[in-house]
């Protein structure tokens, strides 16, 4: 039963244009949805979150996009750059007084030059 | 300020051997877990803890016991490792945030390899 879902497993894009990583969820009850990156040899590195009563989430060239009647968010990166290439978790959280994160599978981001 | 660290951070078991892998965090982080991370799957978690002196299960507990004697040390233990429990093992921390974005901070990560 897996409750979160990012279907691609790899992506490539050159220097400069825009990234899009697709996630998918099927539980109704995650509150926040949070992205992570993770470089080889690395723990997960927390890049940036929205809340399920939002739409959309700005930080710096990352956006993060929720699509609740769709169950569906994307996490876009504009300018995509090389230091960009890494494997992009997504993450919803449940909130039932312990605060639990179930993770997707990862999508590998690939910026050529 | 090193933040969330792991020990070991690789380690060859033989089927039936036992280990501790050692998470330590400097941030005054209520809450700690145990993830693995296998190929093709996200992060699981194993065991997390609330708070010093207190365990919980997550998802896949079997095979694994976990203690919290001080808050910002959180064991791993294998009693007696098996080859399915080869993967990477990353910890992780976080303050207890109420309304607002949940953030861990996880460690380098262990690998461990079971023959």
């Amino acid at each position: 039963d897996q409750q979160v879902k990012q279907n691609s497993p790899s992506l490539s894009v050159q220097e400069g244009r825009i990234s899009i990583l697709n996630c998918d969820y099927t539980n109704s009850m995650f509150d926040y949805f949070l992205w992570y990156k993770k470089y080889p040899a690395e723990g997960p590195t927390f890049l940036i979150s929205i809340s399920s009563i939002k739409d959309k989430n700005e930080d710096g060239r990352f956006t993060v996009f929720l699509n609740k009647s769709a169950k569906h968010l994307s996490l876009h990166i504009v300018p995509s750059q090389p230091g960009d290439s890494a494997v992009y978790f997504c993450a919803g959280r449940v909130n039932t007084g312990f605060q639990k994160l179930v993770f997707g599978t990862g999508t590998r981001l690939l910026v050529s030059p | 300020n090193a933040g969330v660290t792991q020990t070991p951070k690789f380690r060859v078991l033989k089927t039936g051997q036992s280990m501790t892998l050692l998470c330590a965090q400097d941030m005054n982080h209520e809450y700690m877990y145990w993830y693995r991370q296998d190929p093709g799957m996200g992060l699981r978690l194993i065991h997390y803890s609330v708070g010093e002196g207190t365990t919980a299960k997550g998802e896949v507990p079997d095979g694994y016991n976990v203690s919290r004697l001080k808050k910002q040390n959180f064991l791993l233990g294998l009693e007696s490792a098996a080859p399915s429990q080869t993967s990477v093992y990353f910890c992780a921390s976080s303050f207890t945030i109420q309304g607002g974005a949940y953030e861990q901070y996880f460690g380098p990560g262990t690998r461990l390899t079971v023959t």
